[in-house]
């Protein structure tokens, strides 16, 4: 969906090293989620955000720290990337009647 | 703790058929099921939602079953298509929702 978009698509990293992902819409949505999704685990919530000053963690957010620097950006970082955190990362906003936009997905590999 | 999960991994039918995919949720306390389709290097896609004032509801090609008794969500497509291959998921929520939680996901093979 062109409205919600995440760069970089795809990285390559090591073990240590620090990553942001960073996630961009165009719907002027409010709220923002970062999620994570893993073969046979389904899509996990790390972070969301319902506002510019507002940031909540979700289930699996130890390891990473956001951003949200306008309505229409959110950044994931991980701060010193380890080889569980490989995964593909997936952005997404919520309209006020709950339907989620996500965005086409990072996948990330962390050697 | 809260689960959401499906019966069946994968569900091969053939185009034409009638598929329906099964979930199951434990969280009594939700009220809001949604279900998405997410095609191969694409984020889910927003196929139906329903609420749990209601048993049924249609869209194009889709319905959604929602049973309280036995906490039990399901999704019909009716006359699949080769198109309609990709892994589904189901999501629950509370009205109000700060977060959905998606089940693990069921991979629909179509074959022509």
């Amino acid at each position: 969906d062109a409205d919600v978009t995440q760069t970089p698509r795809n990285r390559i990293t090591k073990t240590g090293k620090r990553i942001m992902l960073e996630c961009s819409q165009t719907k002027g949505h409010d709220r923002m989620y970062w999620y994570r999704q893993d073969p046979g685990l389904g899509l996990r919530l790390i972070y969301y955000s319902f506002d510019v000053k507002d940031i909540n963690k979700g289930e699996i957010s130890d390891g990473y720290s956001v951003s949200r620097q306008a309505q229409a950006k959110f950044s994931l970082s991980l701060e010193s990337a380890i080889p569980n955190q490989t995964a593909l990362y997936f952005c997404a906003t919520r309209d006020r009647v709950n339907e989620q936009f996500f965005g086409p997905g990072t996948r990330l590999t962390v050697l | 703790g809260e689960s959401v999960g499906l019966h069946l991994p994968t569900l091969s039918v053939q185009e034409g058929d009638n598929s329906i995919i099964n979930c199951a949720y434990s969280n009594s306390a939700s009220d809001y099921f949604i279900w998405y389709k997410q095609e191969s290097g694409k984020g889910p896609q927003f196929i139906i939602d329903i609420r749990s004032n209601m048993d049924k509801r249609q869209g194009q090609r889709v319905t959604v079953l929602l049973n309280k008794t036995v906490k039990h969500l399901s999704l019909q497509i009716a006359a699949t298509q080769p198109g309609d291959s990709a892994v589904y998921f189901c999501a629950e929520a509370i009205t109000g929702f700060q977060k959905l939680v998606f089940g693990t996901g069921t991979r629909l093979l179509v074959s022509p």
